[in-house]
């Protein structure tokens, strides 16, 4: 089983749609949980980064971490063409030597 | 704030020629740094990290080798290039100390094709 699994798309949906992005994870240990966003020949920005249950919100961004479930999300809100990105997931883990997991990502399209 | 640079945004070298890639971040003492290469559909693959000056380790067995000759100076070589060797290559640093429970901040990358 592989340590985070991510469905890589294409996911296609109209401007204004709530996006909804998840990754699932095989272990407990994993504690700390990111999402980047990464533009066509750019490298991943961090959008959001947190480590507790439950959700974080910023602006129209919110991730959401559900540990008993090992799944965590990440909503858009009102989508933007401009959102048209690759999103990658990435977890940490516990008393782990520096090591952080990276989803393969999801190809989001924003149809204007 | 904190700022990473990585050169030059694409580079195209022959077979069996050698490699030099660059990364420089500015705006911190002793980041944890990071070499990744990324394919398409493969996720990123971590190729090399250093905790400090002259301390790399290495990921994966392959043709590249990594070197920290200053704090916040990071390099990536090639003796000979391969075929294989093409990819998007990204830099990345985390702040000093454990590295698994802090984000990475990355470069804008290096595509690099082998003829």
């Amino acid at each position: 089983q592989k340590e985070v699994e991510q469905d890589p798309g294409p996911l296609s949906v109209p401007e204004g749609a709530i996006v909804s992005l998840n990754c699932t994870y095989s272990n407990s240990a994993f504690q700390y949980f990111m999402w980047y966003r990464q533009y066509s020949r750019k490298g991943p920005e961090l959008l959001m980064y947190t480590y507790s249950s439950g959700n974080k919100e910023d602006g129209r961004f919110t991730a959401q971490v559900d540990k008993s479930s090992k799944y965590i999300s990440l909503f858009i809100r009102d989508s933007q063409p401009s959102d048209s990105a690759t999103y990658l997931c990435a977890i940490g883990r516990v008393n782990r030597d520096d090591k952080i997991i990276f989803g393969k990502g999801t190809r989001l399209h924003i149809l204007p | 704030s904190q700022t990473i640079h990585q050169w030059p945004a694409t580079l195209v070298q022959p077979v069996g020629s050698p490699l030099s890639l660059e990364c420089t971040v500015e705006g911190t003492s002793n980041p944890n740094l990071y070499w990744y290469r990324q394919a398409a559909g493969r996720g990123l693959q971590l190729l090399f990290y250093s905790v400090g000056i002259g301390q790399i380790s290495s990921e994966v067995p392959q043709n590249l080798s990594a070197s920290r000759p200053q704090d916040r100076q990071f390099i990536l070589s090639s003796k000979k290039l391969l075929l294989s060797d093409s990819g998007f290559y990204l830099c990345a640093w985390s702040p000093a100390g454990t590295a698994y429970n802090q984000p990475q901040h990355f470069g804008d990358g290096t595509r690099l094709s082998i003829l």
